[in-house]
C-alpha cells in the first residue's frame, strides 16, 4: 500500500498568493483529516471528512481556508490569500471504516509563506 | 472540548536510560488513546489503548492506560539515539473518528 500521499512536499510562496495542497488517502479508507502542525500550537485538526462529506470544520482558522473532497481518493486544502502566519506543516491523514481511531498520516506539506 | 496534556515538554537523556512520558486527558465519551512517534516527517503509530490496566508492549516500548485517573504513560527502556523524536499522545471519542492531540514530548537521547 502506498500510504497517504500528499503534494507538494514543500512550497514557498509569497503572501497573498493562493496555495493548494493535495491529498490521496489510503485506498478503502473512508475518513480523511487535515491537520496543521506548528511549534507553537502543535497538531491541530482543521477539518475532517467521512465518506467525502465534511463532518467537522470547526478547526478551519478563517474564511481564507477551504477544503474539498470531490471523491473518495482525492482532497484539497486551499488557502487564499495566504499569509505568513499560515506557514506550517499540513498533514493529511486517513482512517479505515473499521479501524477505530487509528489514523495514518501522509508525510506532510511544508508550507512557507514569505 | 476534548483536551490532552503531555509532560514533560522535553527531555534529554543518555543512551541506556529509561524514560517515562506522561499523558493526561479530558474527553467526552472516551473511545481510545493513541501514541505516535514523530521523527522528521509524519507521525507514525505506536499503540492504541482502550482498556485500563492492560499493558501494550513493543520491544523496548510499553504503554498503559488508567481510565479512572484519565492518564497514560509511555515507557522506553534502554533508550537509543534512534528513540530521539517527538512523542504524541492523542485521544479519540465515540462521536467520530477524529483525534485530539497533545502538544507532544520532545525526547533527545544522547550517545
Amino acid at each position: 500500500d502506498a500510504g497517504v500521499i500528499q503534494s507538494p512536499r514543500h512550497e514557498v510562496t509569497e503572501m497573498g498568493q493562493e496555495v493548494t495542497l493535495r491529498c490521496k488517502p489510503i485506498s478503502g479508507h473512508n475518513s480523511l483529516f487535515w491537520y496543521r502542525q506548528t511549534m507553537m500550537r502543535g497538531l491541530e485538526l482543521l477539518i475532517y471528512f467521512n465518506n467525502n462529506v465534511p463532518i467537522d470544520d470547526s478547526g478551519m482558522p478563517e474564511d481564507r481556508f477551504s477544503a474539498k473532497m470531490p471523491n473518495a481518493s482525492f482532497s484539497t486544502l486551499k488557502i487564499q490569500p495566504s499569509e505568513p502566519r499560515d506557514s506550517a506543516v499540513y498533514f493529511c491523514a486517513s482512517n479505515p471504516r473499521a479501524g477505530g481511531n487509528t489514523i495514518y498520516f501522509g508525510e506532510g506539506s511544508w508550507l512557507t509563506v514569505v | 472540548e476534548d483536551k490532552v496534556v503531555q509532560s514533560p515538554l522535553s527531555l534529554v537523556v543518555h543512551e541506556g536510560d529509561t524514560v517515562t512520558l506522561n499523558c493526561s486527558y479530558e474527553v467526552t465519551n472516551f473511545r481510545s488513546l493513541l501514541w505516535y512517534k514523530q521523527e522528521k516527517k509524519a507521525p507514525t503509530f505506536l499503540f492504541m489503548l482502550t482498556s485500563s490496566g492492560i499493558e501494550k508492549k513493543s520491544g523496548r516500548l510499553s504503554s498503559i492506560l488508567d481510565k479512572k485517573e484519565l492518564f497514560s504513560i509511555l515507557n522506553i527502556t534502554a533508550t537509543q539515539t534512534g528513540d530521539s523524536a517527538i512523542y504524541l499522545c492523542a485521544v479519540g471519542n465515540n462521536a467520530g473518528n477524529m483525534l485530539t492531540f497533545g502538544g507532544g514530548t520532545r525526547l533527545m537521547v544522547k550517545p
